[in-house]
């Protein structure tokens, strides 16, 4: 149980163009879901919260308008990379918590990242 | 504020050894603590959490964690390690203070497991 699956698992763009990468929660229902980047042999770095049917909570520091997150239902978020550049070139991970868990549930369950290159 | 500080960023050990990667936390109330391991180009995989019950929390894959508030540590240990153990692994805490639960990652260490 508890499966998180993102799409696609690697993408190559052009500098320029937008990106959009899926999260879902395969097997419950999560009303919050997180969007990390990592960077090569670093930690992970958060960039927002997404919550189910409310605007994504950004970190300082991240730019809401390049990375636009929805979180249309309680089994999807995506994250949209908006006009692009090789500098956004990173890997991307989610996570969710369970929402039938209960709110005091902690847990994260990540999804297995998507690469992103940008030419 | 809460923090988790990994004393190492590199563990080498060879394979059928025991393995003992260190996490300090910081928090100024009863933290919930997590170990994360990530394979090569991989997503994190939940290894095992502490949530106030017994300090002493197994895992998956034979590993284990014990929660120590005199120390404020929550060092993860194998007994014997396998080659397929080698990854780098997070250690985390949970931000109660933020209404979401956010994650609070150490830098990491990856673990080198030596024939």
């Amino acid at each position: 149980g508890a499966v998180v699956s993102q799409h696609p698992s690697r993408v190559i763009c052009k500098s320029g163009t937008s990106v959009k990468i899926e999260c879902r929660s395969l097997d419950f229902q999560a009303t919050t879901m997180f969007w990390y980047r990592q960077f090569p042999k670093k930690s992970l770095m958060l960039m927002a919260t997404s919550n189910e049917g409310s605007k994504a909570t950004y970190e300082q520091g991240v730019e809401k308008d390049k990375f636009l997150i929805n979180h249309a239902s309680l089994t999807l978020s995506t994250l949209t990379v908006t006009s692009a550049h090789p500098e956004d070139s990173s890997f991307y991970i989610c996570s969710a918590r369970d929402y039938l868990a209960g709110a005091t549930q902690e847990t994260q369950y990540f999804g297995p990242g998507t690469r992103l290159l940008v030419l | 504020a809460q923090s988790v500080t990994q004393l190492d960023s590199h563990v080498s050990v060879s394979e059928g050894t025991p393995v003992l990667l260190r996490c300090n936390y910081s928090s100024s109330y009863s933290p919930s603590l997590f170990w994360y391991v990530q394979h090569p180009n991989k997503g994190l995989q939940l290894l095992l959490k502490y949530t106030s019950a017994a300090t002493l929390v197994k895992g998956i894959n034979g590993f284990e964690a014990e929660f120590k508030k005199s120390e404020t540590s929550f060092h993860l240990t194998k007994p014997s390690a396998h080659m397929s153990d080698a990854a780098e692994y997070f250690c985390v805490v949970s931000d109660k203070t933020s209404g979401t639960y956010k994650y609070i990652f150490g830098t990491g260490t990856r673990l080198k497991v030596l024939a």
